[in-house]
């Protein structure tokens, strides 16, 4: 079975820092793979997706993720962390399911709440 | 306008009671998804509806019952709850499928759920 894996619960940063949310999977085949935020009280918004190609790829709010295939992993990353990202952040992997593959369903991680320090 | 809405935002009901949860996607998309959501847990997948048939259901209690009465409404009816089931129960919908890039999945904001 698929399973999505963020080892990081709790994560502090100073504002203007850098940032990187660990993420890795477990999946067969060549894996969709999403970040999604959730800030407090809201839903999940998407930041960014990967279905293939480029496995560098950019998201809203200046976030990126980079798919490596060796190591199963799609860390999350932002050069300079703003307050307002402090949220909680899920990865997911995403399959297909039901008759004949038509709908999609996403395994999420146990999120990474960020904190940021002024 | 969000192109997931849910109602009521937040609900508290006692274990006698009967209540439902609303969810309404404006995205023209073909896929509807209730999540629920507890503290220090992954979201849990309760059911899927696609082209308005139920796809799956994660063994989810019967006290919970889906509605998906057409492609852009989704319900959930509850009864007999326990206080357990107190959570945050998100709604998505997508249309399908991975191949085309598309397919993610777009929540509603959610619904707090407090069972006394």
């Amino acid at each position: 079975a698929q399973s999505v894996t963020q080892p990081d619960i709790h994560i502090t940063v100073s504002e203007g820092a850098s940032l990187e949310l660990r993420c890795n999977y477990s999946y067969g085949a060549t894996p969709y793979l999403f970040w999604y935020v959730q800030s407090p009280g809201q839903g999940l918004q998407l930041l960014l997706k990967y279905f293939s190609g480029d496995t560098l790829v950019q998201g809203i709010k200046g976030f990126e993720a980079e798919f490596k295939r060796s190591q199963s992993s799609f860390n999350l990353r932002k050069p300079s962390v703003h307050w307002s990202d402090a949220a909680e952040y899920f990865c997911a992997v995403g399959e297909r399911w039901g008759y004949g593959g038509a709908t999609n369903k996403l395994i999420f991680g146990t999120g990474t709440l960020l904190a940021v320090q002024p | 306008e969000t192109g997931v809405t849910q109602t009521p935002r937040h609900l508290v009901m006692g274990m006698t009671n009967k209540k439902s949860l609303k969810c309404e996607q404006h995205l023209g998309h073909n896929a509807m998804y209730w999540y629920k959501q507890s503290a220090k847990k992954p979201l849990e997948l309760m059911f899927v509806y696609s082209l308005e048939e139920r796809v799956e259901n994660n063994s989810v209690p019967s006290r919970f019952s889906p509605e998906c009465p057409n492609s852009s409404h989704l319900f959930l009816h509850l009864h007999t709850l326990q206080p357990e089931d107190s959570a945050l129960y998100l709604c998505a919908s997508s249309q399908s499928s991975f191949g085309q890039g598309t397919g993610e999945l777009f929540f509603g904001e959610g619904s707090r759920l407090t069972v006394l």
